[in-house]
């Protein structure tokens, strides 16, 4: 069955960087594009990055832009979210999804997240 | 980028009633537009993607229509277990984009 599983999460002081990682089994991740979505506690959810295929496309929402960073190991089937200059406000539960295929571009499996705090 | 706005907030309903979610885009999605269902500790699940095609598995008591820049999400006669949050996804544009969600509340 489909699986994605988050980790790396934890506390992080305002300023540092953390990796957060996705490892997804039941299905070959090569012909899906991955996204990062998060949620603050108690919020809604805010669309965060996404990476194509092959790694050559990578989007990012506005509040992330130019301090995250979303890559991928197809051979290992795992994305990575790499985020740098970690503020308060990004504070929020991680998760990792599949979009199905390039024409329906929905979010079909989740994974169960990972919790970031940025605290002093 | 594409804002997403949902009504009600909090729809306070009784089991047996109808509920009525809707979704407004900032610009027209065509019909790239997904609902999904969160409960309290867990990943949102997919109920509904292309404005009207349930997931696997969802009861046909959720239904969903709309184009362009609006939507409706509908349950025909809420269970105890639909007591939750809904969010709207547009997936037509990047950024990506998902409206702020309506909470399901038992009346």
């Amino acid at each position: 069955q489909v699986q994605l599983a988050e980790s790396g999460g934890g506390m992080v002081q305002p300023g540092k960087s953390l990796t957060l990682s996705c490892t997804a089994s039941g299905f070959a991740m090569r012909n899906h594009v991955m996204h990062w979505i998060r949620q603050a506690p108690g919020k809604g959810l805010e669309w965060v990055a996404a990476v194509w295929f092959d790694g050559s496309n990578k989007f990012y929402g506005d509040s992330v832009k130019g301090r995250f960073a979303i890559a991928r190991d197809n051979v290992k089937s795992t994305v990575s979210l790499v985020m740098s200059g970690l503020r308060v406000n990004d504070t929020a539960m991680y998760f990792c999804a599949r979009q199905l295929t390039t024409v329906n571009r929905h979010l079909d499996y989740w994974g169960q997240g990972v919790l970031v705090t940025v605290s002093s | 980028d594409i804002d997403m706005t949902q009504s009600p907030v909090t729809l306070s309903v009784s089991p047996g009633d109808r509920a009525v979610l809707s979704c407004r885009a900032g610009h027209s999605v065509g019909s790239n537009l997904a609902w999904y269902q969160q409960k309290p500790g867990q990943p949102p699940r997919l109920l509904i993607y292309g404005v009207s095609t349930r997931a696997a598995g969802v009861p046909a008591r959720f239904s969903g229509s709309g184009s362009g820049t609006e939507f409706t999400l509908i349950i025909s006669s809420l269970q105890s277990e639909d007591f939750a949050l809904y969010f709207c996804h547009q997936y037509n544009f990047w950024p990506q984009s998902f409206g702020p969600g309506t909470r399901l509340d038992l009346k």
